[in-house]
């Protein structure tokens, strides 16, 4: 099941910070956090593991909540490299194999 | 972290022919991923590949449309077969290393007219 992302989007200006939310109505396993540039391949940014812990790259850090089968995705004093679409892939069992399902994506515009 | 090369990097194919996309990585790893993107879309499994066995297709996709192989630890193939329009879109592959991060080879956009 996909998990469901949101805001859809959102614009920023240089330094000002941004939370991203990713749920899902599955129990979940692990978080994996991407950025993708347009016409670039996704790049990983953090897996989140059982535990609610959270994690940190660079300016930018999650949280995961498994009780709420939900992570946040926090960008502190946003930079214009920021900007792209970020996806958060959580990890489910099926048919006793694990596999990653992304969300539909939050588009990060950060302007000068 | 892996780094996963893809050929072609694009194509322009005619409708009822099919392609052959090729994923290599530098280093051993034992789950390769074949995923689909749509333009503006999220990104969608296709199938798992692991060495040595069948691969493992999601809801939606069937071995006879993409047919893949994974004949050695450092690369696989998967192939476009009988290709419609519908079918136009970015194709990656993605390998899984020791700590559960996937990593991306750069896509190959496709086109069928």
């Amino acid at each position: 099941q996909q998990p469901v992302q949101s805001p859809q989007a959102v614009i920023l200006r240089e330094g000002e910070d941004a939370v991203i939310n990713c749920s899902s109505s599955k129990a979940l396993y692990s978080v994996h956090w991407y950025r993708q540039k347009h016409g670039e391949a996704p790049v990983f940014l953090m897996i989140l593991l059982k535990g609610g812990e959270q994690k940190g790259h660079e300016k930018i850090s999650a949280s995961f909540n498994e009780k709420k089968q939900q992570s946040s995705l926090y960008l502190t004093a946003s930079q214009l490299s920021y900007s792209g679409t970020y996806f958060c892939g959580t990890v489910t069992t099926q048919g006793g194999s694990e596999k990653l399902v992304f969300g539909k994506g939050t588009k990060l515009t950060v302007n000068p | 972290s892996a780094v996963i090369s893809q050929k072609p990097s694009r194509d322009i194919c005619q409708r009822g022919t099919s392609l052959t996309i090729q994923c290599q990585v530098d280093s051993q790893v034992t789950m390769m991923f074949w995923y689909r993107q749509q333009p503006g879309q999220s990104l969608t499994l296709i199938a798992t590949a692991n060495q040595g066995s069948e691969a493992t297709y999601e809801s939606g996709f069937v071995i006879d449309k993409f047919p893949i192989s994974r004949p050695n630890l450092t690369f696989s193939t998967l192939t476009v077969s009988n290709m419609s329009p519908e079918d136009s879109s970015i194709y990656l592959c993605s390998v899984e290393d020791w700590g559960n991060e996937q990593f991306f080879g750069p896509g190959t956009r496709l086109t069928v007219l």
